[in-house]
């Protein structure tokens, strides 16, 4: 594959449930980010990581757990998470050098519901 | 501290007539600005970009924007809408002196009439 893939595209879960997503690039690049996309409200940085270590936490609370094993490789791991936290999630990557230069290549988003 | 400001939640036009998405952003420092695209059910697609240079920015699918420092705007424009057009864009600023930070507005949803 090739580009920005994230899995799964939909999810449905309870408040108590556990659950993970995940992301992957394909792109050679550096940094990785999560954004959440909520209806009618500008794109919401939640995470950034660099080369793996983490360089912007967005004030996001701790029911989202972010995890970046390898430059490639994003997860959010997800637990006792609420009704408002329903809204897609958008992974995007960006390739090495000043990363505000740069443009982000996003993957298709997670849509994920909070029951 | 950063903003973008998109004027305008949706925009309808007939095909073929002028598009004109308006941007404007707030940053202390010299930006770097960007106009992206989302399709639905899909992510982000960049559009075009300005880092420094030519104020008048030229993209793909006929659209360019212009960069204007003294009314901090950033606004996108196509000559000739299409069908195909019909999507939402965002409006983004990043900060020169670097990081890793990207605001993005709220979004616009252009509509092409037929």
């Amino acid at each position: 594959e090739t580009g920005v893939t994230q899995t799964p595209r939909h999810l449905v879960m309870g408040m108590t449930n556990k659950k993970s997503l995940k992301c992957e690039q394909h792109l050679g690049h550096n940094a990785m980010y999560w954004y959440k996309q909520s209806a009618k409200k500008p794109l919401e940085l939640m995470f950034v990581y660099n080369f793996k270590e983490q360089t912007e936490n967005n004030s996001v609370p701790s029911r989202f757990s972010p995890e970046c094993p390898n430059s490639s490789h994003l997860f959010l791991h997800l637990h006792t998470l609420q009704p408002e936290d329903s809204a897609l999630y958008l992974c995007a990557s960006s390739p090495p050098g000043q990363g505000s230069y740069n443009e982000q290549f996003f993957g298709p988003g997670t849509r994920l519901t909070v029951l | 501290a950063q903003s973008v400001t998109q004027l305008g939640s949706h925009v309808s036009v007939s095909e073929g007539a002028l598009v004109l998405l308006r941007c404007n952003y707030s940053s202390s420092v010299p930006p770097y600005l960007f106009w992206y695209v989302q399709y639905p059910n899909q992510g982000l697609q960049l559009l075009l970009k300005y880092t420094t240079g030519a104020t008048l920015v030229k993209g793909i699918n006929g659209f360019e924007a212009e960069f204007k420092k003294s009314e901090t705007s950033f606004h996108l424009t196509k000559p000739s809408a299409h069908m195909s057009d019909a999507a939402e864009y965002f409006c983004a600023v990043s900060e020169v002196t670097g990081g890793f930070k990207t605001i993005f507005g709220a979004g616009t949803r252009l509509f092409v009439k037929a």
